[in-house]
């Protein structure tokens, strides 16, 4: 596609459930991240992946938090027995090379509230 | 720790007139910055951004201006359009490295008819 695409654009969910978030980035874009907003809040670092890397996974907030990259494309975000404080629009980026100086291709975001 | 500041949450501005949007940062080894814009429900998009070296950088109606030695850079858009309006991320990185983007948390910009 021509653009980073996140899907669900919206997920309500249960406290204590599992969700599953899917972006799906630029075609041929070897970097990819996950950013998360929470309300009033800047955009704050979950994961870094690059290419065949060990990805950064040095802004996830817990263990409950996990994601992955299949095939150096697709990526998926997983977050377990989920609470109210995980309540935020998650966005997932792309880049080409991963430097700085491109400057990232967001998605529209994925809203997650748990209710 | 909030690396990477926006201090106003928000601005209003006349159309026509300038806006001038603030960051400030506290980390020494941050080398490049970035701005991006933000409508609701959609992704932010990079606007313009600057390295270290310069202490400016233009691209039509928009203007970055970066001074190192007070960490404090801002983005001057003149004239300010209706479709300005918007919440505007500063991000900073370092270019040594695939380094992410730390980013503010955003001022809402409003320019008013």
């Amino acid at each position: 596609g021509a653009g980073v695409s996140q899907s669900p654009s919206n997920k309500v969910t249960e406290k204590g459930k599992d969700v599953e978030l899917r972006c799906d980035p630029i075609s041929g874009h070897t970097a990819l991240y996950w950013y998360r907003q929470s309300l009033g809040q800047g955009l704050e670092f979950l994961i870094y992946f690059q290419g065949n890397s060990a990805p950064d996974k040095s802004g996830l907030p817990s263990d409950r938090f996990s994601a992955e990259r299949t095939g150096g494309s697709v990526s998926t975000l997983t977050i377990q027995r989920t609470q109210q404080e995980d309540s935020a629009v998650y966005l997932c980026a792309s880049s080409l090379y991963g430097t700085p100086s491109e400057g990232y291709t967001f998605g529209s975001g994925t809203r997650l509230t748990v209710v | 720790d909030q690396q990477v500041k926006q201090n106003s949450p928000s601005l209003s501005v006349q159309e026509g007139r300038i806006s001038i949007l603030n960051c400030d940062y506290t980390n020494s080894m941050f080398d490049y910055f970035l701005w991006y814009k933000k409508y609701p429900a959609e992704g932010p998009t990079f606007l313009i951004s600057i390295s270290s070296i310069k202490d400016k950088n233009e691209d039509g109606r928009f203007t970055v201006f970066l001074n190192k030695s007070a960490k404090h850079l801002s983005l001057h858009i003149v004239p300010s359009q209706p479709g300005d309006s918007a919440v505007y991320f500063c991000a900073a990185s370092a270019m040594s490295g695939n380094e992410k983007l730390t980013f503010g948390t955003g001022t809402r910009l409003t320019i008013i008819p």
